[in-house]
């Protein structure tokens, strides 16, 4: 069963607008890290936003926020006042376990292209 | 700037032809990752090291080993490349603190091609 579900594979969003990217996850563990990352075509991974299972509120960071609905399991990123430099792949990705035993998992990613 | 490191950007081998890609970080990190990511797939976790024990991942195939000489290195050694190994290999490193939180950092990556 997929841990991460990303079922958007591609997105449009017009520049200067809103755009919500879905995230659903699956996990036992109530200790859990939740991260979004952003993958443009050079290939680097940049972080975006975490939320861990046990903060109260949603998480900010300037233009990324997190929209986390823990019963619900999901774990959507909204990004306000898009730009054309957004476009790129993003990730949802989950850390569960501790110690040495914890990893990460990703989701299968979403393609967003911020329209001019 | 502290950072992590991948050398070469850009790799090609031949066929069964051994390679080893390298990863260094000046982050003082705990905690090093492989990635292997193929084209317009989410990255999947090979091995990683916390500290010095090695955690291989269960489908990680033999092909692949890793080794930590310290904390700031990590190389990733592909014994004998075959077609299907062609892809990008992220290298990440975090600093576990026991906590949920731990932001992975990425490094470039290298993107290996087999011909």
């Amino acid at each position: 069963a997929q841990k991460i579900t990303q079922t958007q594979p591609g997105m449009f969003v017009q520049e200067k607008e809103a755009v919500t990217l879905d995230c659903t996850y699956d996990t036992s563990d109530p200790s859990y890290g939740l991260f979004w990352y952003k993958q443009p075509s050079s290939g680097e991974m940049i972080f975006l936003i975490y939320q861990g299972s046990y903060d109260q509120q949603n998480a900010t960071e300037g233009r990324y926020s997190l929209n986390f609905q823990k019963a619900r399991k999901s774990a959507n990123l909204v990004i306000s006042a898009s730009q054309l430099g957004d476009s790129a792949m993003y990730f949802c990705a989950m850390r569960e376990g501790s110690g040495g035993t914890y990893k990460y998992i990703f989701g299968t990613g979403t393609r967003l292209k911020v329209l001019a | 700037d502290a950072m992590v490191i991948q050398n070469p950007r850009y790799q090609v081998t031949q066929f069964g032809k051994p390679v080893t890609l390298s990863c260094s970080q000046t982050l003082n990190h705990n905690v090093m990752y492989w990635y292997q990511q193929k084209s317009s797939q989410a990255p999947k976790l090979l091995f990683h090291y916390y500290d010095k024990d090695f955690n291989n991942e269960a489908d990680t195939p033999d092909n692949f080993q890793s080794r930590r000489p310290n904390t700031s290195f990590c190389f990733l050694d592909i014994r004998s490349p075959g077609l299907g190994d062609a892809a990008m290999y992220l290298c990440a490193t975090s600093s576990d603190t026991g906590g949920a939180y731990n932001e992975q950092f990425f490094g470039p990556g290298t993107r290996l091609t087999v011909l």
